[in-house]
């Protein structure tokens, strides 16, 4: 195991809601990236936070937005669900100079019907 | 653009070997390589930096060309727990903005 969580683990929305996905990093670790991974594919980045600011960011629309606590923790929000929101969203934090060696968290599977 | 992996898929016998390629369109600075099971996160294997440092936590192995801008991970004397779907991984701020891209994905599957 990781060290890293997420809540919910499972939740159902309908069209047009909004909805909060958390995460909580490693001890330690100050950086967290979100992604959404749909079925059958590999994980898209939607976004990374380094010391509560944004890093960068995928191809995502701004209705995807987050934060990051100064605890490191770090929350997904999306606007205006569209049933193509429909996957697993996977954080995953890291630290510092490695910030690219992440250690995932067990995912949130999002439906949108 | 996301790195090519190949192949798209494999199945081995326990005990065989394996080799999985990352082909990218841009440079590569580093390549990261996991491993995901089916319906979990992916776990992190290896690290491999400009100048040949690797680094990780399994007995696998990696290569990094640099100038051909690939990576190949070697599984040797495969088990059955390696089986799942191996990403690699980079990251590209070539837009100005950091991404981090994952690649195609390779499906392996050992059988006994």
């Amino acid at each position: 195991e990781t060290g890293v969580t997420q809540s919910p683990t499972h939740l159902i929305k309908t069209r047009g809601q909004q909805v909060t996905l958390r995460c909580s990093s490693q001890s330690g670790h100050n950086t967290v990236s979100w992604y959404q991974q749909a079925l059958g594919q590999g994980p898209q980045f939607i976004f990374q936070y380094y010391r509560e600011e944004e890093n960068g960011r995928g191809n995502f629309p701004p209705r995807f937005s987050g934060l990051q606590f100064p605890n490191y923790s770090s929350e997904l929000n999306v606007n205006a669900l569209e049933l193509d929101d429909s996957a697993l969203y996977l954080c995953a934090s890291s630290f510092g100079e490695e910030k690219e060696t992440q250690y995932f968290g067990p995912g949130t599977r999002l439906l949108v019907l | 653009q996301q790195p090519v992996q190949s192949p798209q898929a494999v199945i081995l016998r326990e005990g065989e070997d394996a080799v999985i390629n990352c082909s990218s369109s841009k440079a590569l600075y580093s390549v990261h390589w996991y491993r995901q099971k089916h319906g979990e996160a992916p776990v992190f294997l290896m690290i491999l930096l400009k100048g040949g440092e690797q680094k990780g936590h399994e007995k696998i192995s990696a290569s990094f060309n640099e100038k051909k801008q690939q990576s190949s991970l070697y599984l040797t004397a495969s088990q059955l727990s390696y089986s799942g779907t191996y990403f690699c991984g980079t990251p590209d701020d070539t837009s100005g903005t950091y991404k981090y891209i994952f690649g195609t994905g390779t499906r392996l599957k050992v059988l006994a």
